[in-house]
């Protein structure tokens, strides 16, 4: 089993609908998890921590942990067309040193 | 306001000749990485650092050393370079796991010919 897994996509949904992102990791003692947002060409660019089970939200991003069946998810509420971009799941693995390992990523693409 | 800087942003090589590439924080993050990214990928993890002295393999460390000195610099070098090395290369640094995520260079674009 990969570390970190994520639905590669591509994911198309209208504007102004609901997006849902999901990942999956293996490692059971995780502690820290990220959502960042890379535009092609661009560098990815963090908008999304959590770090306990339950509900995150940050205007229109909302994460979602869930550490009992190791799923972390993303919902990005009243999408634009500028959320287009690829999302990827990111997992602070707690092994000998910590270290971030991504996940594969998901193409979103939202249509106007 | 720098952030990460990393340099070049893009560099052409021939096989079998070696590189270092070069990455400066300015925030005082403790934790630095170097990742590798392919089209249409994910990234990968090549090595990490958790402090001046201190590194560690990520997952596909083959090919590259790392070294830090300081805490500000954590360049990655290339020896005998392979065609599989073409990628985009990017340079993070984060204060610590637990502060929140990571802060990303612009990248630099490695072709190997």
């Amino acid at each position: 089993q990969k570390e970190v897994e994520q639905n590669s996509g591509p994911l198309s949904v209208p504007e102004g609908a609901i997006a849902s992102l999901n990942c999956t990791y293996s490692d059971r003692v995780s502690q820290s998890f990220f959502w960042y947002r890379q535009y092609s060409g661009k560098s990815p660019e963090l908008i999304m921590s959590i770090y306990s089970n339950g509900d995150k939200e940050d205007g229109r991003f909302t994460a979602q942990l869930n550490k009992a069946s190791q799923y972390v998810s993303l919902l990005i509420r009243d999408s634009q067309p500028s959320d287009s971009a690829t999302y990827l799941c990111a997992v602070n693995l707690k092994t000998s040193y910590d270290k971030v390992i991504f996940g594969p990523g998901t193409s979103l693409s939202v249509i106007p | 306001n720098a952030g990460v800087t990393q340099t070049p942003k893009f560099r052409i090589l021939k096989i079998g000749q070696s590189m270092t590439l070069q990455c400066a924080q300015d925030m005082n993050h403790n934790y630095m990485y170097w990742y590798r990214q392919d089209p249409g990928m994910g990234l990968k993890l090549i090595y990490y650092s958790v402090g001046a002295g201190i590194t560690d393999k990520g997952e596909v460390p083959n090919g590259y050393n790392v070294s830090r000195s300081t805490t500000e610099d954590f360049p990655l070098r290339l020896e005998l370079a392979a065609p599989s090395q073409t990628s985009v290369y990017f340079c993070a640094s984060s204060y610590s796991d637990e502060s929140g995520g990571a802060f990303f260079g612009q990248g630099t674009r490695l072709t190997v010919v």
